[in-house]
Formats: structure tokens, C-alpha cells, sequence
């Protein structure tokens, strides 16, 4: 069973439009992060967060809003889609969010913006 | 600011020959190195890490090194399989810091005949 569930797996959406991206983890863990991979950039890390506090934010847009309503919940919201931000976007999580620990990563989402 | 460099883009593997990826890095603080490898389709999923110089953590036949002096944590495996075939991903993370820093990735892709 997966132990990281993100929703949809695909997801197409116009130009303008907004989305929800939807991450959960049932491994126990207490940080989750948000990480995109397109052909640009392979694997880019987002956000972070610790005990459903933002940790670190390397996006530069505030399009996109990460929202923790749980502590094994992290969502990504990104708004005023445009074509660039079609990639794929992966979360993930581990027991904390500092020094040696393994990221687990869920399935993905796969976004194409038309 | 820390940053990881992956020279190649694209490895091919032979059968039962050696096969070597190279990672090296920049860390302003103490430096955690991992191996991540991503098969077609699927999620990125630890191979190896180290944070400890000089030590050679080992899995699924995969070996690296973390060499502190020369900012290295190159990938080595003496017998590849034609089932490595992957995208392959160093990461840092360094300190207290919560993102872990990909490379830009080397795609191992057979050698065909």
C-alpha cells in the first residue's frame, strides 16, 4: 500500500486557472516537503515544512501556497496557472526535516497547463 | 550557497562492466550526501547516503564515498545490470537546513550493440 498519497495522478487545467494539489502520509512523520520536476529542472524543492510550519520556501512566485490542515496533510494550492508550470510535482516526508534522514516520495502529480 | 554538480547528463552501462557517476558539491556547513534513483515512471527512492568522510555505505551492489577534501560522493557499481538503467540524482543537505538540493540528475541508459 502506498504510504504517501497524492491526488490526482494527472491533471490537466487551463491557462489562468487555479488547482489543488493533495498530499498524504501515513509513514508517521513529522516533516513534508514539495518538490517539482519538469525537463528544466529536474527535481526542484518547493516548500518544507516541520510539525505544519513552514520551514523553508525557495519559490519564488506566491502562486503557489502550500496549506497544512493536518499534521500528515500538505496540500499545494497554485493559482494563475500558466504553461510553465506544467511538470511533474512530488511530495514527500520524513521524520524530520534536518541532517541524515531519507525523503520518502509519493507517486506524483502529473500537471500539463494548456 | 550549497549546490550539487552532476557532469554527466547521460551514462551507458555495459553488462558486467564498472559503471561511475560522478557527484561533487559545495556545503557552507556539515554535509549530508545522498543517492537517489528514479526508474521510468516512478518516484525518486534513496539508494545510499553518507555524512561520515571517508566511510563507503553500500547498496544493491551501488557504492560512494564521501570524500570531505575533495567535495566528492561519486557512485560506483563493478558489475552493472541492464535493470540500473535509471535516472540517478545526488543530493545535499547540509546543518539544520530542511531542503535537500538535487543535482541535475545522469540518465544510465544501456549500451546497446
Amino acid at each position: 500500500d502506498p504510504k504517501i498519497i497524492q491526488k490526482p495522478k494527472y491533471l490537466v487545467a487551463v491557462t489562468g486557472s487555479e488547482k489543488i494539489l493533495i498530499c498524504e502520509q501515513y509513514l508517521g512523520h513529522n516533516a513534508m516537503y514539495w518538490y517539482r520536476q519538469s525537463a528544466k529542472k529536474p527535481l526542484e524543492f518547493m516548500f518544507s515544512y516541520s510539525y505544519q510550519k513552514l520551514m523553508d520556501n525557495q519559490t519564488a512566485s506566491s502562486r503557489f501556497q502550500p496549506q497544512s490542515s493536518k499534521k500528515n496533510h500538505l496540500d499545494l494550492q497554485i493559482t494563475a496557472l500558466k504553461p510553465d508550470d506544467s511538470a511533474t510535482y512530488f511530495c514527500a516526508s520524513s521524520p524530520r526535516d534536518w541532517g541524515p534522514e531519507t525523503l520518502y516520495f509519493g507517486s506524483g502529480t502529473r500537471l500539463t497547463v494548456l | 550557497g550549497d549546490s550539487v554538480t552532476q557532469t554527466e547528463g547521460l551514462v551507458t552501462l555495459t553488462e558486467g562492466l564498472p559503471v561511475m557517476l560522478n557527484c561533487t558539491y559545495q556545503s557552507t556547513y556539515s554535509p549530508f550526501l545522498f543517492w537517489y534513483v528514479q526508474h521510468l515512471n516512478e518516484a525518486p527512492k534513496l539508494l545510499l547516503k553518507s555524512f561520515t568522510d571517508n566511510k563507503r555505505p553500500e547498496h544493491q551492489g551501488f557504492h560512494a564515498t564521501l570524500h570531505k577534501s575533495s567535495s566528492s560522493f561519486h557512485l560506483q557499481k563493478s558489475s552493472a545490470q541492464l535493470s540500473d538503467s535509471a535516472l540517478y540524482y545526488c543530493a545535499l543537505r547540509t546543518g539544520f537546513a530542511s531542503a535537500l538540493t538535487f543535482g541535475s540528475g545522469t540518465k544510465v541508459i544501456p549500451c546497446l550493440p
